[in-house]
């Protein structure tokens, strides 16, 4: 799977939104993003996760741009309550089993009232 | 729908010892993968089970083995607990499938049960 690059920490008014940047420049077109967070000490919770085009659901918006090699994941209206780590997470698209995730660093997000 | 479940929640163990660790599958799902996530870290892959059968695994000793149960439920086992074996352990499920048509399988986590080992 291509590996990720996201700045290792952030910050965000509570209220505004915020948006988290992934770098996956080696992705290859048979490829999925997929974002998860984490809250301390809890298992990873699944956020969003799209192949080429925009993605939306009631957590969050991901945006991938068109030559695939960066996307952004938008909380539009963060709370205190998103503060979390953040995973991207390239993944080839495949029902098999045997398909793993590969977690790297991710992105603290700290939002502050 | 029931979720992803974990138990225990919390472990002590000393060095040496045997541990299992159990994992109940969302319903509707019928595979599960196991990580292994120390303090400050991102969780490390450590196997799956699919039908029953491991169906990969990462970069961990033979000493950490696995179950999967008709109900696809499934146990993790760590023999000759280490110190540096103390961490989250996250049990994920999701839907895997033997034919094609595109498309992924998204995993799904629980809570984890978390082990210290003295």
């Amino acid at each position: 799977d291509a590996k990720t690059t996201q700045p290792p920490s952030m910050d965000c008014a509570e209220g505004r939104a915020a948006n988290l940047p992934c770098n996956h420049s080696t992705i290859s077109g048979n490829e999925y993003v997929y974002w998860y967070r984490q809250i301390h000490s809890q298992g990873p919770q699944y956020i969003i996760h799209g192949l080429k085009n925009n993605e939306t659901n009631e957590m969050a918006s991901l945006i991938i741009t068109e030559d695939r090699k960066s996307s952004t994941l938008i909380l539009p209206h963060a709370t205190l309550r998103d503060t979390a780590v953040y995973y991207c997470i390239v993944r080839v698209a495949t029902y098999n089993a045997g398909n793993m995730l590969t977690f790297g660093g991710g992105t603290r997000l700290m939002v502050k009232p | 729908e029931t979720g992803v479940t974990q138990s225990p929640t919390h472990l002590i163990k000393t060095r040496g010892q045997q541990v299992t660790l159990r994992c109940s599958s969302q319903s509707g799902h019928n595979t599960v993968s196991w990580y292994q996530q120390a303090l400050g870290q991102g969780p490390q892959f450590i196997f799956q089970y699919y039908r029953e059968e491991e169906n990969g695994r990462g970069n961990f000793p033979p000493r950490f083995s696995g179950l999967q149960f008709p109900n696809y439920s499934s146990e993790l086992n760590v023999n000759a607990l280490e110190l540096d074996d103390s961490a989250l352990y996250l049990c994920a499920s999701s839907l895997a499938r033997s034919s094609g048509g595109g498309g992924t399988d998204t995993q799904y986590f629980g809570p984890g049960t978390r082990l210290t080992v003295l």
